[in-house]
This record gives C-alpha cells, structure tokens and sequence, in this order.
C-alpha cells in the first residue's frame, strides 16, 4: 500500500499570509490527488482535485501542484472562515483511497 | 436541493449489527458513485466503502472487508451500508460522500473524489 504523510500536523498563521500544506506519498503516484477542508463538527468540502483542479465554488486563493511523490496546497492571503483542518486524499488505480493525518490551520 | 442525508445512527454493543443509509436528493442519483468514510473521534478520516452508480462494482477497505456491504436502491435513491461484527474501534461518524463523476453512460465510472458530503450519523460500538 502506498503511504501518505501530510506536513505540518499544526500550522499557526495571521490572516493574509500564505501558507503550504504538503502530502508525500511513498512511491510515485499518477496525480490522482484531491485536497479538503472540514470544519469542526462538519463534514470535510472538496477543495481541490486531480492535483491542481479548483473544485466548482472555491476561491481562487486555494491552489494545489505537484506531482509524483510531492503536491501542496497553497492557501494565499489567508482569511478568517480558511482556519480549519486540511486532507489530503491519494486514490489510486487499484483502487486505493488514502487520506492524510490532517491539518490543522490555527489562528496566531 | 442537493443533499445527502444520512441515517442509522445507533449504540451497538461489540459483535452486533447495525445499517446505515443514505439518501440522496437533488440530483440524478443513479448517475453518482456514492462512498463511505468515517471519522473516529478526534481523528481524521478514513475510507470505508464505495458503490458505483449501478450498483455493479463495490469497494471495500481492508479494514472493513468482510464485515461491512455496500449496496444502493436507485430506484428510492438510497444507498445502504450493512455492517456486522462490529468492533470498538469501528466507533465513529459515518459521512456518505457523492463521487465527482457523472456517469452518463451507466457503465460504473467514478473518480474517487467527493464533491457532496451528508452531515454524518454516529456509531458507537460499547457494551
């Protein structure tokens, strides 16, 4: 099984800053990556999918690259309804469907 | 609206059985794989189950493989989550998901992303 490890577990930032979020994963992987936002006591929203795709409605301050063992999720410009915790989601061709330890996005 | 809402939760004593369902509205259901994925408390998620949007292939993580089935009504637009042989550790809240894949053709398509979330039901398995 591939393994997914998702930096920082905690990340503390002010509003307006720019912050990256990165998931590894063990081997080379095809791109099938998707990142979400859940806030607590909700149920996790679709940010961005296939690495880089914005999903339907989110801003446009969300972006997400890379590829093979490395993608990131890019937050600029932070606002205040952006401090939640963040997942990354690794689906592979097998099917495999992995998600990150998570995220947390804290006010400083 | 589109939504998906779940339903099932319950207290089930370690061994035992429960069904969840989830019911989806506001959209062309038959035409969506529709998954299962869990959240233990202060946790983070984990993939449990998916159907495709004939019902024909099912999904299921190693983790619940032989205990738990999945399977779908399209016709009441619901679909089911039959588990068994429940452990503690499969104590948590339960979110069915609609995959992002509008599956035109019928033949069982899904990309495995989840762009519509019910509100979750809780399980607790105790004695």
């Amino acid at each position: 099984d591939i393994q997914l490890t998702q930096s920082p577990a905690f990340l503390s930032a002010s509003v307006g800053d720019r912050v990256t979020i990165t998931c590894r994963a063990s081997r080379v992987v095809s791109g099938d990556l998707a990142w979400y936002q859940q806030k607590p006591g909700k149920a996790p929203s679709l940010l961005i999918y296939s690495a880089s795709t914005l999903e339907s409605g989110v801003p446009s301050r969300f972006s997400g690259s890379g590829s093979g063992t490395e993608f990131t999720l890019t937050i600029s410009n932070l606002q205040p309804e952006d401090f939640a915790t963040y997942y990354c989601q690794l689906v592979n061709r097998y099917p495999q469907c992995t998600f990150g330890q998570g995220t947390k996005l804290e006010i400083k | 609206e589109v939504q998906l809402l779940e339903s099932g939760e319950g207290l089930v004593q370690p061994g035992g059985s429960l069904r969840l369902t989830c019911a989806g509205s506001g959209f062309s259901f038959s035409n969506y794989g529709i998954h299962w994925v869990r959240q233990a408390p202060g946790k983070g998620l984990e993939y449990v189950s998916g159907i495709s949007g004939d019902g024909v292939s099912t999904y299921h993580a190693d983790s619940v493989k032989g205990r738990f089935i999945i399977s779908r009504d399209n016709y009441r637009k619901t679909v089911f989550l039959q588990m068994g042989s429940l452990r503690a550790e499969d104590t948590a809240v339960y979110f069915c998901a609609r995959d992002n894949y509008y599956d035109g053709s019928g033949q069982g398509g899904m990309n495995w992303y989840f762009d519509l979330w019910g509100r979750g039901t809780q399980v607790t398995v105790s004695s």
